[in-house]
């Protein structure tokens, strides 16, 4: 039984176009990420939400726009995407934000703009 | 502002050989620190979690110590086989982070039979 599944798995699409990602966690956290590791295999936090409510929104563009519809699900939507937009989007999850943040991720979604 | 280096970028070794992974934090003021396994084309799988207050956690062949003071983290694979071929990360949770993980750039690692 997945504990943070993310749909979908690969995602290619044209420059331009709108897309969304979605993240369901069954593990009753509070708390949810989104993280994106660019070509150099970095990873950096974009948002997190912590129930229901935006807690970190690190320098992302607007085109960005996280939505949390409840506790379990932390969607993410792209608007107007671009060729820089390329880059694999993880969804995780922890108890809390604070000392409880032991952290699962979900597989990934690679997206490919083209 | 928090910076994980983790050394080395690349590692390969002979199946069996002991494994020593190392992550370094410039600001000691952690909750924890986490030590992620990332396969080629695939999430990161939780290993260990260690508090701030702990000073090694263990889970069958590998062991993780914490040194806050001094912004270290070792990360221990004792007797190492092909399949512990993967991508390893450590990632630190500040106090004033709001629960965001910093993460080095992470240590390949690859086991030859």
């Amino acid at each position: 039984d997945t504990a943070v599944s993310q749909t979908p798995k690969y995602l290619v699409t044209q420059m331009g176009n709108d897309k969304s990602i979605k993240c369901e966690q069954n593990l009753g956290h509070d708390t949810m990420y989104w993280y994106k590791q660019d070509s150099k295999k970095f990873l950096k936090i974009m948002f997190s939400y912590n129930n229901k409510e935006l807690i970190i929104n690190e320098t992302v563009p607007n085109r960005f726009s996280p939505k949390s519809p409840d506790k379990a699900h932390l969607n993410l939507h792209i608007n107007s995407l671009e060729l820089g937009d390329s880059a694999v989007y993880f969804c995780a999850s922890s108890q809390d934000p604070g000392m409880n943040t032991e952290a699962f991720f979900g597989q990934g979604t690679r997206l490919t703009v083209v | 502002k928090q910076e994980v280096t983790q050394i080395p970028a690349a590692l390969s070794v002979p199946e069996g050989e002991n494994l020593v992974l190392n992550c370094s934090f410039t600001d000691s003021a952690i909750y924890n620190l986490q030590w992620f396994r990332q396969d080629p084309g695939k999430g990161l799988t939780s290993l260990l979690l260690i508090q701030s207050s702990q000073r090694e956690q263990t889970s069958g062949r590998l062991n993780a110590s914490l040194d806050k003071s001094s912004g270290r983290s070792t990360l221990y694979i004792a007797a190492s086989q092909p399949g512990d071929s993967a991508t390893y990360l450590c990632a630190v949770t500040g106090t004033d982070s709001w629960g965001k993980l910093q993460f080095g750039a992470g240590t390949q690692v690859v086991v030859t039979p």
